[in-house]
């Protein structure tokens, strides 16, 4: 079945970095989109950013700009998300999701919960 | 950028209610809206797309419509299994989420 698995959960002190991992499976992961799209604590979804699976091609939102890159890794079938320059602010559940054209994210990951912390 | 209201935030409903959650547009994004469920600790999952497509496997006291700036989710007969907190989502640009719209039990 069409599955996303997400890396574990991160601790990170204010200022550092974090990396999140996506790994899809059962299906062609070229032929999709990867978006990410991260959840404070008791707050809405908020869109990050997008990546093209097929050719790197990406969008991030206008707030993360400079902070944020989504890469992939079409030989193990996963996508990563790495964002910098952690604030407390930036405490969230991040999810991946595969994105097909003109119908939605579908499915999601389990989520990672990164906690920003001194 | 184009911004998603979502009305109400809260809603109040017992079992076999029928439902109606409107979402806006701050400008046109003709059919290209997705609704989402979503509980507690768990990721959101699609329901409807292209406005009033339904997802497979979902029930089918969900209806999406709408198109433009205006857009409905109702559920027809309220389940216990359906009290959760439903968002809309654009995808005509980019991607954006409306706030959320928490169903609760009255």
């Amino acid at each position: 079945q069409v599955q996303l698995v997400q890396s574990g959960a991160e601790v990170k002190k204010p200022g550092a970095s974090v990396k999140v991992s996506c790994k899809a499976s059962g299906y062609t992961f070229t032929s999709y989109g990867i978006s990410w799209v991260r959840q404070a604590p008791g707050q809405g979804l908020e869109w990050m950013g997008w990546i093209s699976a097929y050719n790197g091609n990406t969008n991030y939102a206008q707030k993360l700009q400079g902070r944020v890159t989504m890469t992939t890794d079409t030989s193990t079938s996963t996508a990563y998300m790495e964002l910098r320059s952690l604030r407390s602010d930036d405490t969230a559940v991040y999810y991946c999701a595969r994105e097909a054209r003109g119908t939605g994210f579908d499915p999601w990951g389990q989520g990672t919960l990164v906690t920003v912390s001194s | 950028d184009i911004q998603m209201t979502q009305s109400p935030s809260t809603l109040s409903a017992s079992v076999g209610d029928r439902v109606t959650i409107t979402c806006r547009a701050s400008q046109s994004i003709s059919s290209w809206l997705a609704w989402y469920q979503q509980k507690p600790g768990k990721a959101p999952k699609l329901l409807i797309y292209k406005a009033s497509s339904l997802e497979s496997g979902v029930p089918s006291r969900f209806s999406g419509s709408g198109s433009g700036t205006e857009f409905t989710l109702t559920i027809s007969s309220l389940q216990p299994d359906d009290f959760a907190t439903y968002y809309c989502q654009q995808y005509n640009t980019l991607w954006t989420f409306g706030q959320g719209t928490k169903v609760e039990i009255k």
